[in-house]
């Protein structure tokens, strides 16, 4: 078992949809919790971060992270084309080191 | 602009041939990383450095080797040991006073001749 599970997808919605991506992981230890998008061919990039459980919300987005069921998502909200990217989440233990354990990413395409 | 240069976009590797891919940063970050991304396997560490003059290998470094010989710079490159190159190669780069936010380059996409 994957210490982090990630759906592939693809996820094809049309333009407007509320979008909800999700990894589970099993390792407990976990407290960081990122989410980063990438456009094709592009580095990906830092959306949303969580430390512990709870939900923070940025604009559009919002990013939960449910511990005790070892679950996070985000959720999009009146998704847009220009959010047609992979969205990848990322976790971290506590420790000094703190390596980036990754899901596989999710491709999402929003369809005007 | 801060950020992270990659270089070149593309590269094109002979058998046997040894290859070296560039990552400079001026963001004064102390951590540096090199990925590699295949399509279905996500993200995979092969080396990271914390401090000048010090490098830690990831989960898949064999055939790869790096150095750190500046802050600034993390070169890459790939061996004729490495059998199976062709992939994107990511380099990301970390404050460590700010650790949960890695920042990318934009990538060098290998491919075998």
């Amino acid at each position: 078992q994957k210490e982090v599970e990630q759906d592939p997808g693809p996820l094809s919605v049309p333009e407007g949809a509320i979008v909800s991506l999700n990894c589970t992981y099993s390792n407990s230890a976990f407290q960081y919790f990122m989410w980063y998008r990438q456009y094709s061919r592009k580095g990906p990039e830092l959306l949303m971060y969580t430390y512990s459980s709870g939900n923070k919300e940025d604009g559009r987005f919002t990013a939960q992270v449910d511990k005790s069921s070892k679950y996070i998502s985000l959720f999009i909200r009146d998704s847009q084309p220009s959010d047609s990217a992979t969205y990848l989440c990322a976790m971290s233990d506590a420790g000094n080191n703190r390596k980036l354990i990754w899901g596989l990413g999710t491709s999402l395409a929003v369809n005007p | 602009d801060g950020g992270i240069t990659q270089s070149p976009k593309y590269l094109f590797r002979k058998e046997g041939q040894n290859v070296t891919l560039s990552c400079e940063q001026n963001l004064n970050h102390d951590a540096m990383y090199w990925y590699r991304q295949d399509p279905g396997q996500g993200l995979r560490l092969i080396y990271y450095s914390q401090i000048v003059n010090d490098f830690q290998k990831g989960d898949i470094a064999e055939g790869y080797s790096v150095s750190r010989e500046k802050k600034e710079s993390f070169p890459l490159t790939v061996t004729s040991a490495q059998k199976n190159p062709t992939a994107f190669y990511l380099c990301a780069s970390l404050s460590l006073d700010r650790r949960e936010k890695l920042f990318f380059g934009s990538g060098t996409q290998l491919s075998v001749l």
